[in-house]
């Protein structure tokens, strides 16, 4: 069971650059969630998807854009990094909203 | 200030205690309450949801307490392998927070 799938495991990047981080989940879930998780300040919400075509802020949106491609990917894009963006990256669904998470493997990012 | 707040620790305790986690939210719409795990360097894996009258798996007890806004996670009979951090979480809609986490050491 694959469950949420994360990629890539591990990325640097030199500031200005941009990536994609891809997240697809097989379980059929209608909500889709992208944290970032920095030492100290636990797992923080950067965006989320309800439902496939929509996609909200979360706490720390800023130098993020998402896309909920379809039921089963989201992905997050870093248009020009900073190495304040330098985390661990989670990816996580839910059937609905109240229900718990299941949590991708992560991507490790370092911004120099 | 947070909106779900934990006691970052940690919690160095010797096998076979018992050992309680605390953990606070500020939002009173909150719907739903969890207790996750997670591992070094590893994603957080769901230890139990969190029910209104209580509940119980194993060693484990969660209780909710929504007139004081806070959940707790009781451990009994530690074991090496329950070393982790715990993480909570409360939900509101589509919009899980979590606590930062409280870090738990069981040591022979």
């Amino acid at each position: 069971n694959a469950g949420v799938t994360q990629t890539p495991k591990f990325q640097v990047l030199k500031t200005g650059q941009s990536m994609t981080l891809q997240c697809a989940q097989d379980m059929n879930h209608n909500s889709m969630y992208w944290y970032r998780q920095d030492p100290g300040m636990g797992l923080r919400l950067i965006y989320y998807s309800a439902s496939e075509g929509t996609t909200d802020k979360g706490e720390v949106p800023n130098g993020y854009n998402v896309s909920r491609l379809n039921k089963r990917e989201f992905s997050l894009r870093l248009e020009s990094a900073a190495p304040s963006q330098t985390s661990v990256y989670f990816c996580a669904s839910n059937g609905q909203g109240i229900s718990p998470l299941h949590f991708g493997n992560g991507t490790r990012l370092t911004v120099t | 200030r947070k909106e779900v707040e934990q006691d970052p620790g940690p919690f160095n305790v010797p096998e076979g205690a018992t050992v309680a986690f605390n953990c606070t939210y500020s939002n009173s719409a909150s719907q739903s309450f969890f207790w996750y795990r997670q591992d070094c360097r590893k994603e957080p894996k769901l230890l139990m949801s969190v029910y209104s009258s209580g509940n119980e798996d194993g060693r484990f007890t969660a209780q909710l307490n929504r007139a004081s806004q806070y959940i707790s996670l009781l451990i009994r009979d530690s074991k090496l392998s329950d070393s982790a951090t715990y993480l909570c979480a409360v939900n509101r809609g589509n919009d899980m927070r979590f606590g930062a986490g409280t870090r738990l050491t069981v040591k022979p």
